[in-house]
């Protein structure tokens, strides 16, 4: 019944090591977004493609990326992670991008930066 | 930036009403007003959404006030798998700018 799958749920990587996270879903939805919460605060929008239309948030860092191969594949790219980095990374789907459209999320993955 | 206003925690009873506000002074004709919850290690989900008119659904209620500048969520029978962050949000924009930019939540806790 998992409508929208994050993998891994627990991510460990080293200072300065690329790091791939993803994102799949089964709903066909249109929308994909990858947020990060860091401990204790509220989810932040990276950035979200709109079919294959990529829309990054003004203050994502450089250093995150994201891929999306097709429908139902995202990918959220740290080329180098610092320390404070260290979140947990959530994908999220909409069918569409109105007022109106519920976001489905998945349950996360979260990333340790040792 | 969240334009928001919530209390940051709040308790209540199990199986007691929960009216959970939300202040939205700068709120736009076109904004809708969304709740979303997380539950622990979980990532958030929806719970409702409206615009002007008091909505129901089966999770929750969500009454809007006239001006529109304020909300609240009520649960009608607070149970322990209830307690959670919850998030009033404004929806923005459209088309490719549309996003929920999440605030700061209030924290429930439910009492057995």
């Amino acid at each position: 019944d998992a409508m929208v799958i994050q993998n891994p749920r627990y991510q460990v990587t080293q200072f300065g090591k690329p790091v791939t996270l993803s994102c799949s879903q089964t709903l066909n939805h249109n929308v994909m977004y990858w947020y990060q919460q860091k401990s204790s605060q509220a989810p932040k929008l990276l950035f979200h493609y709109y079919d294959k239309d990529f829309n990054n948030e003004a203050d994502t860092p450089d250093n995150f990326q994201s891929r999306r191969p097709n429908t139902s594949f995202c990918f959220l790219d740290i080329r180098s992670p610092g320390l404070g980095d260290a979140a947990m990374y959530l994908c999220a789907t909409s069918r569409e991008a109105g007022p109106t459209d519920t976001q489905y999320f998945g349950p996360g993955t979260r990333l340790t930066v040792l | 930036d969240a334009k928001t206003t919530q209390p940051n925690s709040m308790e209540s009873n199990e199986e007691e009403p929960v009216h959970l506000p939300c202040n939205h002074s700068t709120i736009s004709g076109t904004d809708y007003i969304h709740w979303y919850r997380q539950l622990p290690s979980q990532g958030p989900e929806y719970v409702i959404h409206g615009l002007t008119s008091n909505v129901n659904n089966r999770m929750a209620s969500l009454a809007i006030a006239e001006d529109r500048k304020s909300s609240t969520l009520i649960l009608h029978r607070a149970t322990l798998r209830d307690a959670a962050v919850y998030y009033c949000i404004l929806s923005e924009g459209g088309g490719s700018n549309y996003k929920l930019t999440f605030g700061k939540g209030t924290l429930l806790t439910v009492n057995p």
